[in-house]
């Protein structure tokens, strides 16, 4: 396992259309964790999983975001309606203690 | 709302030390220092942590004041590969490690 995969890279998509980002974290990782990055701006968190339990959720997180970690395992991210606003890196994290260890990310354009 | 703050940016030359400065003047008991830093284009790695005692492994030391409303980052061997956003971080335990990034310092390590 060499660390966290994300998966598209790039995504590109027309305003409002649906879009779903994968995160696999690295194995035997009970908390995963997502943010968003703009240009210019340090990561912002979004929500984080222990395990399959979503234990916290930004005010960022509007009601057309949405994340699952079924089985505790991989994550995924789904954007509904998506908005200009919502063009940015997407980075997920994993850890099982102090460290947190982050993907290469996705990065969101909506045209 | 970051509770830290970093100089924009900073510079030092191939081979010298880079002192990288943190003010965290409300940091609260159980609140470590973290350092992470992201390079162009990739997710962000982490540093370094402590909570009073300075620390030190392979890649940096970390300096607290007694007060622990400071602290600087060192790398004691700058090469350009370690031009890159550097982040210090104020993480409680009981928030489930998330990381509430600021805007960071910027280094350029010149040749």
């Amino acid at each position: 396992d060499t660390g966290v995969s994300q998966n598209p890279r790039h995504k590109i998509t027309k305003r409002g259309q649906n879009v779903t980002f994968r995160c696999d974290p690295i194995s035997e990782h009970n908390r995963l964790y997502w943010y968003r990055q703009t240009l210019g701006q340090g990561p912002e968190f979004l929500t984080y999983f222990q395990n399959e339990a979503q234990l916290e959720k930004s005010r960022l997180l509007s009601d057309r975001f949405s994340a699952e970690r079924p089985k505790g395992s991989f994550s995924t991210l789904e954007i509904q309606r998506t908005e200009q606003g919502d063009s940015a890196m997407y980075l997920c994290a994993s850890s099982e203690g102090s460290e947190a260890f982050f993907g290469q990310g996705t990065r969101l354009t909506v045209v | 709302d970051a509770k830290t703050t970093q100089p924009p940016s900073m510079d030092c030359a191939e081979g010298r030390a880079a002192n990288l400065p943190c003010n965290h003047s409300t940091i609260s008991g159980n609140e470590y220092v973290y350092w992470y830093r992201q390079i162009h284009s990739q997710g962000p790695q982490y540093i370094i942590h402590g909570l009073k005692n300075n620390e030190t492994n392979e890649m940096a030391s970390l300096i607290i004041t007694e007060d622990r409303k400071s602290s600087t980052l060192i790398l004691p061997h700058a090469t350009l590969r370690d031009t890159a956003v550097y982040y210090c971080i104020l993480v409680g335990k009981s928030s489930g490690d998330k990381l509430t990034f600021g805007t960071g310092t910027r280094l350029a390590v010149r040749p």
